[in-house]
């Protein structure tokens, strides 16, 4: 089965900083990847799909890029409130639908 | 506005079953995929199946940790969606989520439910 990996598992950054998250697949996968936010206590909110389609109402800081195997999440000007866990996922195409193991972000 | 409500959570002794509802509103159901998803106390997120629309098939796929044990149904006209247990394992404890891409795309997963905590103790 197709796995999802993601790097790095967690991520400390400043306030202002740029913060990229990268998202493996072990098979070509095209563009069916999302990425999802997740804060403390929280249910998971769509960022990202077809992978570099941001989802209405997401902040313009937030970008995707990548197809085939390699991903990324950029976060641009890192805020206070974008202290979460980032999960990313294959979503289409034939199941399984994995998620990445998580990446959370914290700030120094 | 779209709106998934899980419920039937609770305690349940391993090898026992468990039936979990979603209910769904604010979308045409019966135009959407369904996905079910869970989350263990302080883990991540982890997919366990999901069923198509009747227009696709109906059918239902799942993930390999609970596949012949768990069972996806549908009822389009009640707009629910359910997840049946058996067999469950201390590693079937979670938070289980419904999740939908709201019918018309791709399977992504645009909405999702508060969740019902499923707990598997003896």
């Amino acid at each position: 089965d197709i796995e999802m990996t993601q790097s790095p598992s967690s991520l400390s950054a400043s306030v202002g900083d740029r913060v990229i998250i990268t998202c493996r697949a072990s098979q070509d996968i095209s563009n069916y990847l999302a990425w999802y936010q997740q804060k403390p206590g929280k249910v998971p909110k769509l960022l990202i799909y077809a992978a570099s389609t941001l989802q209405s109402g997401v902040s313009s800081r937030l970008s995707g890029g990548g197809s085939g195997t390699d991903f990324t999440l950029t976060i641009n000007s890192l805020q206070p409130e974008d202290v979460a866990t980032y999960y990313c996922q294959k979503y289409s195409s034939a199941p399984p639908y994995p998620f990445g193991q998580g990446t959370k972000l914290e700030i120094k | 506005e779209v709106h998934l409500e899980e419920s039937g959570g609770g305690l349940v002794k391993p090898g026992g079953s468990l039936r979990v509802s979603c209910a769904a509103s604010g979308f045409t159901f019966s135009n959407a995929w369904m996905n079910w998803v869970r989350q263990a106390p302080g883990k991540g997120l982890e997919w366990v199946g999901r069923i198509k629309r009747k227009i696709d098939g109906g059918t239902a796929d799942y993930a390999a940790p609970v596949k012949g044990r768990f069972t996806i149904s549908r009822d389009d006209s009640k707009n629910m969606v359910y997840l049946e247990m058996n067999s469950m394992k201390l590693e079937d404890t979670a938070v289980y989520y419904c999740a939908t891409d709201g019918g018309g795309s791709y399977n992504e997963l645009h909405y999702w439910g508060q969740g019902t905590l499923v707990t598997v103790s003896s």
